[in-house]
């Protein structure tokens, strides 16, 4: 079975701090894509990081970037310097190339940053 | 680029008449778009994958009969909630698969709160 697994429901940091939110996930596929998306009060889900398992090199944009790490299965975000507006619920998901082409999502984690 | 867009955002209606929820991709064209509904503080639940041109294929447990979807072109799909009853009263959000550079990326529309009384 393919899942992802966060296991964070909750987190909490100061504004201007760094922060980083745990995603591990499992499938026996050597080709996928991993994602960061995140889900303000809106409730509007906005893609926040992506990326592709054959590559090595860490996904970065802006303040936010991933810790992949392949063999372990795992693809943390960091935030650094944490503003107001990054308050929301933020889920880890993949998805298989070629495959069924359905987003695994994991449960998600609520992060509030504090002023 | 790669916006979608849903209407209703927020629909309220009485048990046993049916809600259509529209789902477009305003500047791309969406060859694949996705259904979820999401319940509060849960994560999303895939109801059904929607091809252009062809039947949805819908999810272990999600009756195809009550929740009906059309994706009559490349920029526009439809969930139908037929008879709805107060269970199906839930947050319901689509999806588009965006093919750029990096394949297989969906992007979300905001979301309709649908209210059964």
């Amino acid at each position: 079975a393919q899942t992802v697994t966060q296991s964070q429901p909750e987190m909490s940091v100061q504004e201007a701090e760094t922060v980083t939110l745990s995603c591990t996930y499992d499938t026996s596929e050597n080709n996928y894509y991993l994602f960061w998306y995140k889900q303000p009060p809106s409730r509007q889900m906005i893609l926040v990081i992506r990326q592709e398992a054959y590559k090595q090199q860490n996904a970065t944009e802006n303040r936010f970037s991933v810790n992949f790490q392949k063999a372990a299965k795992s693809f943390s975000l960091k935030i650094s310097d944490s503003q107001l507006g990054d308050t929301a619920m933020y889920f880890c998901a993949f998805i298989v190339v070629q495959g069924a082409q359905k987003l695994v999502f994991g449960q998600g984690t609520r992060l509030t940053i504090n002023p | 680029g790669a916006v979608v867009s849903q209407h209703p955002s927020w629909v309220i209606c009485k048990s046993g008449t049916s809600v259509k929820i529209e789902c477009r991709s305003l500047d791309f064209q969406a060859t694949t778009m996705f259904w979820y509904r999401q319940f509060p503080k849960q994560s999303l639940m895939l109801m059904a994958t929607s091809n252009e041109g062809s039947k949805a294929t819908y999810e272990q447990g999600v009756e195809k009969d009550k929740f009906l979807i059309n994706h009559a072109s490349l920029t526009l799909s439809t969930l139908t909630v037929t008879s709805a009853h107060p269970e199906d009263s839930s947050f319901y959000i689509c999806s588009a698969e965006f093919r750029d550079n990096f394949p297989d990326t969906q992007y979300f529309g905001p979301g309709t709160r649908l209210t059964v009384l």
